[in-house]
């Protein structure tokens, strides 16, 4: 099946930095990928579409300008969390469509990046 | 809108028990489809199975089954002869033909107990 990967799997930063999380579809070209943020105990929450070589759409109350995405290519969307604080600490997901034979869209999921910002 | 409820947050059973995770959806739109996601402890989302609304056959895969019942909008989620490996935090999402979006239910955690 189709296959999403996420690096880094973890990352432990100081308050300030910045981080990057890679999405990358592995065998298969993905023109939309979906970036979600899951608290502790939460939900998962969409954060932006992110489509290739287009800006990306952001859901409401979330800052374009603290979280960067970048979908250069066809296999690869960066999420860049910028001056992260430790509010920013979460477990971030990504997600990339790939049409299915029947004509419908399915989700593929990668494994999750948790970010800690102490 | 569109919107996701799971009521129950967390339920604990003994192993061999059955148990039913209950969804119930709402939206205004006639074609969506229904999903269901296990997240266990290691955070990697699984999928279990996706239904559209046009298909209210209900579906069994081994010990899992799923009822989908338009007339009460909701998706529920059956676990027959629930194993220990069963224990993770089950959510259930919903999508329109109009967005690509998932709307995730808030989960369910279900612990299982040998």
């Amino acid at each position: 099946g189709a296959v999403v990967s996420q690096h880094p799997s973890w990352v432990i930063c100081k308050s300030g930095t910045s981080v990057k999380i890679e999405c990358r579809s592995l065998d298969f070209q993905a023109t939309t990928m979906f970036w979600y943020r899951q608290f502790p105990k939460q939900s998962l929450m969409l954060m932006a579409t992110s489509n290739e070589g287009s800006k990306a759409t952001y859901e409401q109350g979330v800052e374009k300008d603290k979280f960067l995405i970048n979908h250069a290519s066809l296999t690869l969307s960066t999420l860049t969390v910028t001056s992260a604080h430790p509010e920013d600490s979460s477990f971030y997901i990504c997600s990339a469509f790939l049409p299915s034979p029947s004509g419908t869209y399915e989700q593929y999921f990668g494994p999750g990046t948790r970010l800690t910002v102490t | 809108a569109q919107k996701v409820t799971q009521a129950q947050t967390e339920i604990s059973v003994v192993e061999k028990e059955d148990v039913t995770l209950d969804c119930v959806y709402e939206t205004r739109d006639t074609t969506y489809y229904l999903f269901w996601y296990k997240q266990p402890p290691s955070g990697e989302l699984v999928f279990l199975i996706r239904r559209n609304s046009f298909d209210e056959q209900n579906e069994i895969s081994g010990r899992y089954s799923w009822n989908f019942q338009k007339s009460t909008s909701s998706f529920n989620f059956t676990i027959t002869a629930s194993q220990v490996v069963d224990s993770a935090v089950y959510f259930c999402a919903l999508r329109t033909l109009n967005t690509d979006k998932l709307i995730f239910g808030t989960g369910t955690r279900l612990q299982v107990f040998p």
